[in-house]
């Protein structure tokens, strides 16, 4: 079955910062991939996908992942980090969406 | 881009009663919609999938005669928890998939609704 890994619950970076969460995958094939953000009391909001094609996606709010099948990684990272970064980050793959147990995202000013 | 909207976005409810949340695709047709739970500083966990007319299918070990789920359009999905204790609070999220596409069509992406925070005294 496949499923994803995030290490270290929570992150803290200082704002400006770069941020950069790590997910692995293990899946016998190439799947699809995804990073989710909740804010507190929220739902789960799309940051950006890896599908097919180009393995350097970009997504919302200056987000952007890479795909890189030979470490079987998807991580995330922004190149400046902004108070509002503040959230919970969620990697997931669609088989019946399997979530990694999230990184919970501190920006100190 | 598609939205999902849940209804209540919090309740406070005694124990023992039951609490129904519904779960609405408010642009698309959403021939499938998923039911998660999320306890505080953790991560999602999928409950049942729900298909439009049919029974949902649960994951092991969620009850089904606690968690009743019925989705009766293609449009609306109800998640009723059956009388409700302090251990079944927590947070609530649906999300769907648009009617029309293929199994793992659009890579299976869901949209989420924004949650419902139970809280069971």
């Amino acid at each position: 079955a496949q499923s994803v890994t995030q290490l270290g619950s929570h992150v803290s970076v200082s704002e400006g910062a770069l941020v950069l969460l790590r997910c692995n995958y293990s899946s016998s094939v190439p799947p699809y991939l995804f990073w989710y953000v909740q804010y507190p009391n929220q739902g789960l909001q799309l940051l950006l996908k890896y599908t097919t094609g180009a393995t350097l996606v970009k997504g919302i709010n200056g987000f952007e992942a890479e795909f890189k099948k030979s470490e079987t990684s998807f991580h995330l990272t922004k190149p400046s980090a902004h108070m509002s970064d503040a959230a919970e980050y969620f990697c997931a793959v669609p088989h019946r969406l399997a979530f990694g147990k999230g990184n919970q995202v501190v920006v100190i000013p | 881009g598609a939205v999902v909207s849940q209804h209540p976005s919090w309740v406070i409810c005694k124990s023992g009663t039951s609490v129904k949340i519904e779960c609405r695709s408010l642009d698309f047709q959403a021939t499938t919609m998923f039911w998660y739970r999320q306890f505080p500083k953790q991560s999602l966990m999928l409950m049942a999938t729900s298909n439009e007319g049919s029974k949902a299918t649960y994951e092991q070990g969620v009850e089904k005669d606690k968690f009743l789920i019925n989705h009766a359009s293609l449009t609306l999905s109800t998640l009723t928890v059956t009388s409700a204790h302090p251990e079944d609070s927590s947070f609530y999220i649906c999300s769907a998939i648009e009617r029309g596409l293929r199994a793992g069509g659009r890579y299976n992406e869901q949209f989420f609704g924004p949650g419902t925070r139970l809280t069971v005294l």
